[in-house]
């Protein structure tokens, strides 16, 4: 099984809804990232968990809150955003978070904030 | 200063017709490249990658890459694209620490 699943696929939020994005992986993955990606361009990296630790935060605003409770489980905590941060946003997973892992993506989440 | 570029934006190719996707990185070594797909709506999906050894390297779906050194290019290449093959392809070097850096991508288009 080399699935990552996100929930939900499609949220529609206020700017003063709190939200959470959800993603899954049971490869027995030890590294799991979040990415925005907006309309026509290439995804780029928020956050970066290696063994449920932070490891990178590419200076994403604090209204983005990310949690990885085990190994399996990575949600993104959503509050206050504004419209600009619509956008499709992708989960993946790789083994170890090495240079030469390859790694493995959801189908993303499409966020639209009103 | 590390960077990649894509300089096709957009190609359209007819069903049947051979492809070349173009890729160019500056580094001051060979990064790790990976060639990722993604279809409309969609996540992405590692084609093939690179690391050392052989320059051609055979991926997924029929796609093959060669990396040039002298160049620094790791073109992707397909001898007869079908209509399944439209999508957005992303060259994805790593330049040596955990991240993908991906270049602005090139979306493939493919007539009947």
């Amino acid at each position: 099984d080399t699935e990552v699943t996100q929930t939900p696929k499609h949220l529609v939020m206020g700017m003063t809804n709190k939200k959470s994005l959800k993603c899954e992986q049971h490869m027995g993955h030890r590294a799991m990232y979040w990415y925005k990606q907006k309309a026509k361009k290439p995804p780029e990296l928020m956050f970066v968990y290696s063994y449920e630790k932070l490891s990178i935060n590419e200076s994403v605003p604090s209204r983005f809150s990310p949690e990885c409770p085990n190994s399996s489980l990575l949600n993104l905590h959503l509050h206050a955003l504004q419209p600009e941060d619509s956008a499709l946003y992708l989960c993946a997973s790789s083994q170890d978070g090495r240079r030469t892992d390859t790694q493995y993506f959801g189908p993303g989440t499409r966020l639209t904030v009103l | 200063a590390q960077s990649v570029t894509q300089p096709d934006i957009h190609i359209t190719v007819s069903e049947g017709a051979s492809l070349e996707l173009r890729c160019n990185y500056s580094y001051g070594a060979t990064p790790y490249l990976f060639w990722y797909v993604q279809s409309p709506g969609q996540g992405l999906q590692l084609l093939l990658k690179y690391f050392s050894g052989d320059t051609l390297v055979q991926g997924i779906k029929g796609f093959e890459a060669e990396f040039k050194r002298s160049q620094s290019s790791f073109n992707l290449r397909k001898p007869s694209v079908h209509w399944s093959d439209a999508a957005e392809y992303f060259c994805a070097p790593n330049f040596g620490n955990e991240k993908l850096t991906f270049g602005t991508g090139t979306r493939l288009t493919i007539i009947p």
